[in-house]
């Protein structure tokens, strides 16, 4: 089974602070994305990664940036945490299959808190 | 936009089939639709998906209408295990994959 590893489950820091979120995953996939989930938003879609050294943006990329220096791991950084960045982040990845329909693979999250 | 409509909330009794319907009525020709579940502290597992035909895995079936505006997901015996949130979700083919869009989802209750 693929397994997606978060690095932490649960993190405390503060505003100002340089947060970094951490993601490896062990199946050679090509994608990896980063989400965050909030309640009554749902999940939406902050960066994601088709190969080592490439980003692209999702739908809500402010105030975030991303890392992809091997294919394994895929990190998020928040340059200077604020309050509304308070939220469940979630890591996935995914086969890099031309048809885009192969099944994300998530995390169990890491649940940021932003005092 | 999740471009999907599910209801928000089902009920089931342990053991019986449970069917979750899902409404997507402005589907193009080449959106697949992926059904994912998030149990509580977890992050959504994948269950299946599905273009044109009825599809069948170890966790579920996937029934799409022929017009393909509209699906159901299929529990065959729902198992307390299987108290979670469903999304019903378009994938864009040839489109930013990932960009999946997670709806609200409906989160299914089951009853011993």
């Amino acid at each position: 089974d693929v397994k997606v590893t978060q690095s932490s489950r649960y993190l405390v820091k503060r505003t100002g602070e340089k947060v970094f979120l951490e993601c490896v995953q062990d199946m050679d996939h090509e994608n990896m994305f980063w989400y965050r989930q909030d309640p009554g938003l749902g999940l939406r879609l902050i960066y994601f990664s088709y190969d080592v050294k490439m980003k692209e943006k999702g739908d809500i990329p402010e105030g975030y940036s991303v890392s992809r220096e091997k294919k394994e791991r895929f990190s998020l950084i928040l340059e200077s945490a604020s309050t509304n960045q308070t939220s469940m982040y979630l890591c996935a990845s995914s086969l890099g299959d031309t048809s885009y329909n192969s099944p994300l693979h998530f995390g169990n999250g890491t649940r940021l808190t932003v005092t | 936009d999740a471009k999907t409509t599910q209801p928000n909330s089902m009920e089931s009794n342990e053991e019986e089939p449970v069917h979750l319907p899902c409404n997507h009525s402005t589907i193009s020709g080449t959106d697949y639709i992926h059904w994912y579940r998030q149990l509580p502290s977890q992050g959504p597992e994948y269950v299946i998906h599905g273009l044109t035909s009825n599809v069948n895995n170890r966790m579920a079936s996937l029934a799409i209408a022929e017009d393909r505006k509209s699906s159901t997901l299929i529990l065959h015996r729902a198992t307390l295990r299987d108290a979670a949130v469903y999304y019903c979700i378009r994938t864009n083919y040839g489109g930013s994959q990932g960009n999946l869009i997670f709806g609200k989802g409906t989160k299914l209750s089951v009853k011993p």
